[in-house]
């Protein structure tokens, strides 16, 4: 069955830290992939997005993500967090007539 | 700039009251669509309209029937609400026309934060 699976609930890092968070898809071909994020009391906001063509793509923020054929995988990664990126992350999957969301990793910043 | 406008913001009602939740998008954007968020359970479609004149059943449209009154506007109705439905309900809209599931993202409004008692 078609699935997007975030693995970490919450993931704690310092202020200046690198991140990554995990994004695992099931799908027999390769889906249409996004990241979005949630600040507190706020809609959905797109980072970034994957089609085809060249597996590591840029977004806002300073964000890029990784997609890795192999793996099933579309990680998020940010060389160097700020205090305000702490927000939740939704890995999505938009493939022949579905849009499944992750359930999301909720994203603490230490100072 | 306003994109995707929902309103009320927040709404408390009592077991069996109706409800409607009004969306309206302004970037011309053929696909809509209705989601609840729940704590650990992520973002559930309920229903979508690939394009006006259509909407579809998404993953739990049990107790809930929508609206797309023009390509602009996608209303969700809750005919006799129930305890269960408390949740923040957020619409979204999108370019992709036809089926859902194409290569475009989706642009989400704030969310309306319902609490039913």
């Amino acid at each position: 069955a078609q699935s997007v699976t975030q693995p970490d609930i919450h993931i704690t890092v310092s202020e200046g830290a690198s991140l990554e968070l995990r994004c695992n898809y099931s799908y027999g071909a390769t889906p249409y992939l996004f990241w979005y994020v949630q600040s507190p009391g706020q809609g959905l906001q797109l980072l970034l997005k994957y089609f085809s063509g060249d597996t590591l793509v840029q977004g806002i923020k300073g964000f890029e993500a990784e997609f890795k054929r192999s793996q099933s995988s579309f990680n998020l990664r940010k060389p160097s967090v700020h205090w305000s990126d702490a927000a939740e992350y939704f890995c999505a999957m938009n493939r022949d007539d579905k849009i499944i969301f992750g359930k999301g990793t909720r994203l603490h910043i230490l100072p | 700039n306003a994109g995707v406008t929902q309103t009320p913001k927040f709404q408390v009602l009592k077991t069996g009251q109706s409800m409607t939740l009004q969306c309206a998008q302004d970037m011309n954007h053929n696909s809509m669509y209705w989601y609840r968020q729940d704590p650990g359970m992520g973002l559930r479609l309920i229903y979508y309209s690939a394009s006006e004149g259509t909407t579809d059943k998404g993953e739990v449209p049990n107790g809930y029937n929508v609206s797309r009154l023009n390509k602009r506007e996608f209303s969700l109705r809750l005919e006799s609400a129930a305890p269960s439905q408390t949740s923040v309900y957020f619409c979204a809209s999108s370019e992709a026309g036809g089926a859902i599931g194409g290569n475009q993202p989706q642009h989400f409004g704030d969310g309306t934060r319902l609490s039913i008692l």
